[in-house]
């Protein structure tokens, strides 16, 4: 059964630049989707976007062309970079597989945006 | 944009009762290959989502056949047939016909 695991910093200054990984436990990246979500606290959840091992990506315009996600096969990792961060981007973000049917995701991580 | 609404949004349910939760899209999620792409999350109390139902009314692997789900065009349901209490939690449905992929707001499922 695989398993994801994301890992970054819980803590990032306004106007910077959030940095997220993936980690996915199997050599599967090549097989699926890889998707971004993400959580406000209290909240529902936000769907960020989603890669292909091939690099095509589709992200969520609400984001205003902030984010990037990335795939690193050799790795079997995928990240996500949302560039000039407010406190509105404080959420728990879950990496997924899959991009609509997301069928296995990672526990999420705690990100807090503050000055 | 696709926009998902959910009903109710708390759902407190007596075990061995049924339960249902409604969710509508803003436009229709059928495809044109026939298939509406719609589907069914549970997050539990402090844990990740995960997927319960697929393509309307397709049940994950290992889901109980207690869930189930229906709908079409614009309308879909989720019904557990006599709710137990590890059902308790968040109930997420996701339009996945159209980028930007949305969710409702939840529903939250709790015992009485």
């Amino acid at each position: 059964q695989v398993q994801l695991q994301e890992s970054g910093p819980g803590l990032v200054k306004t106007s910077e630049t959030l940095s997220l990984t993936c980690i996915v436990s199997d050599d599967s990246i090549k097989s699926y989707f890889w998707s971004w979500i993400r959580q406000p606290p209290g909240k529902g959840l936000e769907w960020i976007g989603y890669i292909y091992y091939t690099g095509i990506t589709e992200y969520n315009p609400s984001l205003k062309g902030r984010v990037i996600i990335s795939v690193d096969t050799s790795k079997n990792q995928f990240s996500l970079k949302l560039n000039s961060v407010t406190a509105a981007d404080t959420a728990l973000y879950y990496c997924a597989r899959g991009a609509g049917d997301l069928d296995a995701w990672g526990q999420g991580t705690l990100v807090t945006v503050s000055s | 944009d696709i926009v998902m609404t959910q009903s109710p949004l708390s759902l407190p349910v007596t075990p061995g009762e049924p339960a249902s939760i409604s969710c509508r899209s803003s436009q229709s999620l059928l495809h044109r290959n026939g298939q509406s792409y719609l589907n069914w999350y549970l997050q539990k109390p402090g844990q990740s989502p995960h997927l319960l139902i697929s393509l309307v009314s397709n049940r994950a692997y290992g889901v109980p056949d207690r869930f189930s789900g229906s709908g079409s065009g614009t309308d879909f349901t989720l019904k557990i047939s006599r709710v137990e209490a590890e059902d308790v939690g968040v109930y997420h449905c996701m339009q996945a016909l159209q980028t930007p992929y949305s969710f409702g707001q939840g529903t939250k499922l709790e015992i009485k």
